[in-house]
This record gives structure tokens, C-alpha cells and sequence, in this order.
């Protein structure tokens, strides 16, 4: 089965504070995507990369950065956390030749 | 990608089929129609897909008018399991383009 995997469930971090969430996918997949959902707003797409070393700015970048050196792993920044960036955070991953998504379970962010 | 237009809450009786609907009238001719669902606390999770056949798998049946500019999914039976949000999805098959992710609709499966 793929597995997409996130390193943290929950975390708690203080405003300013740098950020780093990981995402690493088992299938090889060329396509990794980064997404916020926040009640009442949806999956709003941060940044995703269609290959190693390769981004692109999604609908919602501001705040963010990535970094995508090997293939399995998808890495979203945060450099200076903010309060309006407590959210949950989903990865998801897929080959460039289908449309099938695969989540990791969701990094819920809590910024104090 | 072409835009969809889904209702905002369903509810079901659990046992009974759902029958979640989706609209998309603008539908390009290379276009996939795409379901996931997600369920409380969890990322969202892949159901089906179709071009213009109707298409069925051991979660659902997927059934797209002839016009294409609509669709339906069906939940055979639903299950209290399958309280979820349902998102329907449309874009072309392959290439990097990202999915992009409406409101969906929130089904209630009632006991």
C-alpha cells in the first residue's frame, strides 16, 4: 500500500518560531503537494513540486517555503510562525501519469 | 480545470443508497471526473474516477450523463463509516497539474 507519512500529528509552536514539517511518500511518486484546511475554507493548495529540486507556488504560498532534495520527501517551512498559520496541514502525493491523490494524515499547527 | 458545483449537506439513512451529485457543465472533452471523501480528523481518501462510462469499484459506483456535464456517486450502503465530506474533481488524466479541491458536500449517514 502507498504510504505518504507525516512526522508530526500535532505540534505546538510559538510565534516567530521557524517550522519545519516533513512529509515523506514510499511509492516513488514524482508529484508531492502541500495543502492547508482551515474550517469553512476547504484544502487550499500551499505549494507543490512535480519533481526533485522542483516547486511551485500554489494559491496560498505567502508565509511558506518548501524544499524537495530527494524524492521522497516533501519538506514545508515555515520560517516565522504566525498565529494565522494555526491550521492542519495535509501532504499528498501521486505519480505524474494519474490523477490519484494519497494524503498523509494531517499535521494539526497550533502557533501561540 | 473546469469547475464543480455540489450541494452543500446531504443526509442518508444508513442501509440505504447515497446518491451524492455533482455538476460540471464545463467539462473539457479530456477531462476525468474524480471523487475522494474525507472523513473527520483524516486526510482525504481516493474513491473513483471516470470519463463518460459508468465506472464501479468495491467503494462506489460512479455514474456521468451522457452530456458529461453532470455526474452522480453512489454509496450502494451507506454506513455510519461513510459520514464524510465528498468532494467531486475535474481535470485531465495525467500531467502536473495540481487537484483542486472544492467545499464538497458533508453527508450524514443516520442510524
Amino acid at each position: 500500500d502507498v504510504k505518504v507519512t507525516q512526522s508530526s500529528r500535532y505540534l505546538v509552536k510559538r510565534t516567530g518560531e521557524k517550522v519545519f514539517l516533513e512529509c515523506v511518500q514510499d511509492m516513488d511518486h514524482e508529484n508531492m503537494f502541500w495543502y492547508r484546511q482551515d474550517p469553512g475554507l476547504g484544502l487550499r493548495l500551499i505549494y507543490f513540486s512535480y519533481d526533485v529540486k522542483m516547486k511551485e507556488k500554489g494559491d496560498i504560498p505567502e508565509g511558506y517555503s518548501v524544499s524537495r532534495e530527494k524524492k521522497e520527501r516533501f519538506s514545508l517551512i515555515l520560517e516565522s510562525a504566525s498565529t494565522n498559520q494555526t491550521s492542519m496541514y495535509l501532504c499528498a502525493s501521486r505519480t505524474a501519469y494519474t490523477g490519484e491523490l494519497f494524503f498523509g494524515e494531517g499535521s494539526r499547527l497550533t502557533v501561540l | 480545470d473546469a469547475k464543480t458545483t455540489q450541494p452543500t449537506s446531504m443526509d442518508c439513512a444508513e442501509g440505504r443508497a447515497a446518491n451524492l451529485p455533482c455538476n460540471h457543465s464545463t467539462i473539457s472533452g479530456n477531462e476525468y471526473v474524480y471523487w475522494y471523501r474525507q472523513i473527520h480528523s483524516q486526510g482525504p481518501q481516493y474513491i473513483i474516477h471516470g470519463l463518460k462510462n459508468n465506472e464501479t469499484n468495491e467503494m462506489a459506483s460512479l455514474i456521468i450523463t451522457e452530456d458529461r456535464k453532470s455526474s452522480t456517486l453512489i454509496l450502494p450502503h451507506a454506513t455510519l463509516r461513510d459520514t464524510a465530506v465528498y468532494y467531486c474533481i475535474v481535470r485531465v488524466f495525467s500531467g502536473n497539474t495540481p487537484l483542486v479541491f472544492g467545499k464538497g458536500t458533508r453527508l450524514s449517514v443516520i442510524a
